[in-house]
């Protein structure tokens, strides 16, 4: 089993509709990276978080880390075309920086 | 905006033949990883560096070879590629003592015939 849960494996959104996607481990995480990948190319970074109940976001973008440090959840407003592709958690849970990885979400945006 | 690059973008080649896939960033990043991605599927960390003449395996068993000769530069090489090696490479650079941002190269798609 892994031991970074992405939910859902594929979501399919209106245009302009919001949505989550979830990072869940089962050890505490000492960072929490989301990054978005486009089909067949490489990973863009766009949010770490590191502490407990921290929130960042970068345009229509937010990212939160609960207060136990076990799930993110990044979430998307008004949904548009450009999010769509494939997003991606990585985490680092034992501060040795190698990172593990979710199997990612495809985001599909319905125009 | 992250300056790491490889080559080449594609690769189409012959049970058994010798390939080397090349990542390059300019960055000056210690840190230089590379990653084995199937679709659908995590990424699998398959070799990593922590500087020149650095070089270990990750989790994933991998009939590979990494070189880790100049700080900007981390080829990748299979002395006989099979078709069970097709898949997406990914190649990554980091730097920093406390935390673990990577930057991911555009990718080399392989498929071995």
């Amino acid at each position: 089993s892994q031991e970074l849960e992405q939910s859902p494996q594929s979501l399919i959104v209106q245009e302009g509709k919001n949505l989550t996607i979830n990072c869940t481990s089962s050890k505490t995480l000492y960072g929490l990276y989301w990054y978005k990948q486009k089909y067949g190319e490489g990973l863009i970074f766009l949010m770490m978080l590191q502490k407990g109940g921290e929130e960042k976001s970068h345009e229509k973008i937010t990212a939160k880390l609960d207060e136990k440090k076990q799930q993110s959840s990044l979430h998307i407003t008004a949904s548009q075309p450009s999010h769509a592709g494939i997003y991606l958690c990585g985490a680092d849970i034992a501060s040795n920086y190698q990172l593990i990885w979710g199997a990612g979400t495809k985001l599909i945006i319905k125009p | 905006e992250a300056d790491i690059y490889q080559t080449p973008r594609y690769l189409v080649i012959g049970t058994g033949k010798k390939i080397t896939l090349e990542c390059s960033q300019t960055m000056g990043h210690d840190k230089m990883y590379w990653y084995q991605q199937d679709p659908g599927m995590e990424l699998h960390l398959i070799h990593y560096s922590y500087g020149v003449n650095s070089t270990e395996k990750g989790d994933l068993s991998s009939e590979s070879t990494v070189s880790r000769i100049r700080t900007e530069h981390f080829p990748l090489t299979l002395e006989s590629a099979r078709p069970s090696h097709t898949s997406q490479y990914l190649c990554a650079s980091a730097q920093g003592a406390n935390q673990e941002t990577q930057y991911f190269g555009p990718g080399t798609r392989l498929l071995v015939l």
